[in-house]
């Protein structure tokens, strides 16, 4: 089974911090998701990434988030001013071609304190 | 909206026995994928349904899709204790839209 890669697995922030989830997506794969679980509740889809641009975004996903895929390699998640309902795992998630499998990464875990 | 609801939301068994959760969602799909979930952990991908599918089978999993009944039902024969996780069910829309929308899942407890 190919494996997405995620870090860190878990981090702790103050309120107001700004956090970097790091992805590892699987080689030759080209959509790249990020989804998050808040504890107890649903998987919610937040932002897709192809051909380097977004290409879809939830209501979640505003301005406090950003992605990028800065080598061409890691995909990451940016949280700019965390605030306490940003606790979540987050999920980095891929997928080789529109239509396929989409895996998913064994998460972080954010606790803003 | 487009949504994956499984039900039973729990479902405790006994080691051996079947175990089938289903899975309701509300506008038509490309795709139907099933989950597991151990608790704090990852998302594992087990099966892929396309739109033009009625069942696939992988192992001990058999899943089926009703796309009239906007339904999917997930079957784990003869269970395991490591099959103990919850499981979801996720669907992917028609226009152009790869994201999937979750349901709630199915806490499934296999008793040794």
């Amino acid at each position: 089974e190919p494996e997405v890669t995620q870090t860190p697995s878990h981090q702790v922030t103050q309120m107001g911090q700004e956090v970097i989830l790091r992805c590892v997506p699987i080689s030759n794969h080209l959509y790249f998701y990020w989804y998050r679980q808040i504890l107890g509740q649903k998987v919610e889809f937040l932002v897709s990434f192809y051909n380097n641009e977004i290409s879809e975004k939830s209501e979640i996903f505003d301005d406090q988030f950003s992605v990028e895929r800065p080598d061409g390699s890691n995909f990451t998640l940016k949280i700019r001013s965390t605030k306490l309902e940003d606790s979540a795992m987050y999920f980095c998630a891929t997928q080789m071609g529109s239509g396929n499998t989409i895996y998913f990464g064994e998460g972080s875990w954010l606790t803003v304190v | 909206s487009q949504q994956g609801e499984e039900d039973p939301q729990a479902l405790s068994i006994q080691e051996g026995e079947n175990a089938t959760m289903n899975c309701s969602y509300k506008t038509s799909i490309n795709n139907l994928q099933w989950y597991r979930q151990n608790s704090g952990r990852g998302l594992v991908h087990l099966i892929l349904i396309r739109s033009n599918e009625r069942e696939k089978h992988s192992g001990r999993l058999r899943v089926t899709l009703d796309t009239s009944k906007k339904s999917s039902s997930l079957l784990i024969t003869a269970s395991r204790a490591a099959d103990t996780a919850s499981y979801f069910c996720a669907t992917d829309g028609l226009g152009g839209s790869e994201k999937l929308v979750f349901g709630k899942g199915t806490k499934l407890t296999v008793n040794p």
